[in-house]
């Protein structure tokens, strides 16, 4: 059972397309994040939801834009692409703000950007 | 905002010793949480350990332990017995302000 799953793994598209990244979490937490590793493998918080709230959202880009449906959901949608996307985008989730018991990661997306 | 500063960017480590990886961090919350991550080459984000900032004894889980100075903003990492395994990218992590804030991370390769 995949605790905090997001498709897809990978993700190759051109410059200027628009995609999604899905998250989802089976855990019961009410918190969702989505952090950024660049190439030099330094992770960046992007947004934050708690309970379908926005709570964090960090210098990003208008060009991306969470969705939160629900409490186990978060999306990703990212429009008109450029190559400086090109990263891995991991999804987490902790249960309270403060994430007292630590925050569970998917997999990560790894997007290339063309 | 908080600032988290590992400056040991690349170590090494025979197996079977014992490696220190150092973290310090910058933070202006009373209350908050430490924990540190493990990334294998697989990618996946695998929490090592964590801390409570309001109690003082140090946290352990098996072979990994902590030494967490409260007044000097500092937690280390030390990992005992080191195996061939525990070769990954660690990242010091803070947990204030309503998220994680990750230090630049300290590859570590044991060698055999």
């Amino acid at each position: 059972d995949t605790a905090v799953s997001q498709t897809p793994k990978y993700l190759v598209t051109q410059m200027g397309n628009d995609k999604s990244i899905k998250c989802e979490q089976n855990l019961g937490h009410d918190t969702m994040y989505w952090y950024k590793q660049d190439s030099k493998k330094f992770l960046k918080i992007m947004f934050s939801y708690n309970n379908k709230e926005l709570i964090i959202n960090e210098t990003v880009p208008n060009r991306f834009s969470p969705k939160s449906p629900d409490k186990a959901h978060l999306n990703l949608h990212i429009n008109s692409l450029e190559l400086g996307d090109s990263a891995v985008y991991f999804c987490a989730s902790s249960q309270g703000l403060q994430g007292a018991s630590g925050y569970t990661f998917g997999s990560g997306t790894r997007l290339t950007v063309v | 905002a908080q600032t988290v500063t590992q400056s040991q960017p690349e170590m090494s480590v025979q197996e079977a010793e014992t490696v220190t990886l150092s973290c310090t961090y910058d933070t202006s919350e009373n209350n908050y949480y430490l924990f540190w991550y493990k990334q294998p080459p697989s990618r996946q984000m695998i929490l090592v350990i964590r801390q409570e900032a309001y109690k003082q004894q140090n946290a352990t889980e098996n072979r990994f332990s902590v030494n967490f100075q409260k007044a000097a903003k500092s937690f280390s990492l030390k990992i005992s017995d080191s195996q061939l395994g525990d070769t990954a990218m660690y990242f010091c992590a803070p947990a204030a302000g309503n998220m994680l804030t990750f230090g630049g991370g300290t590859r570590l390769m044991v060698k055999p």
